[in-house]
């Protein structure tokens, strides 16, 4: 079985600053990792993905993860955040093996950027 | 290509009714999965459907069922409605073979039981 620890529900912080969004998971088998992005009254919208490979990955829209797999953690990070990333997000492991599709997600950061 | 596609998008019930969901995959996707998100108990998996046939199922009451039709649509329905049943329900599909560990999810469909 797996489990993500997203240590903080709410992260408040200013436009122009730049945030990390941590993330945390316990597996007995190895795992891809996911951020997923959830804003107001939608669904889930993929924000990145570790399956492989290099272990920083990026999205489009400047956002960046890194897996370490000593520590167990998928961080988020952005170096400067704009009004228009106050969102929900959620960090989320499933299995590399087997073909079944489950998602374990954490509950959820809430992200704030203030004016 | 058009994305994950849920209807209704929002439904009010009451308690001891019964409720079906609907759900279309991205096109060429034959996977596709259930979650339900509450503020109390966030993202739960619900079941995956995969060539019609229930692959994986979580912890939920035999309330809940599910099933796909041959184009890969799926439905889901819930029994007996309770009160905690109140969430969104969110649909997720996804390839086999390569890429076939990201799920891309719909928008969803808030059920709000009185």
């Amino acid at each position: 079985a797996q489990s993500v620890t997203q240590l903080d529900s709410q992260v408040p912080v200013f436009e122009e600053a730049p945030v990390e969004l941590r993330c945390n998971y316990s597996s007995s088998v190895s795992v891809y990792l996911f951020w997923y992005v959830q804003y107001p009254n939608q669904g889930l919208q993929l924000l990145l993905k570790y399956l492989s490979g290099s272990t920083l990955v990026k999205s489009i829209n400047g956002f960046e993860a890194e897996f370490n797999k000593s520590q167990t953690s998928f961080h988020l990070r952005k170096p400067s955040v704009h009004i228009s990333d106050t969102a929900e997000y959620f960090c989320a492991v499933t299995p590399v093996v087997g073909r079944a599709r489950q998602l374990t997600f954490g509950s959820g950061t809430q992200l704030t950027v203030l004016p | 290509k058009a994305g994950v596609t849920q209807t209704p998008r929002y439904l009010i019930k009451t308690r001891g009714q019964q409720v079906t969901l609907s759900c279309s995959p991205i096109s060429g996707h034959r996977s596709v999965s259930w979650y339900q998100q509450t503020p109390g108990q966030g993202l739960q998996f619900l079941f995956e459907y995969f060539s019609e046939t229930q692959r994986n199922k979580g912890n939920f009451p035999g309330r809940f069922s599910g099933r796909q039709f041959s184009n890969s649509r799926s439905e889901m329905n819930v029994s007996t409605l309770e009160l905690g049943d109140s969430a969104l329900y969110l649909c997720a599909s996804s390839l086999e073979g390569r890429e076939q560990e990201t799920q891309y999810f719909g928008p969803g469909t808030r059920l709000l039981v009185l």
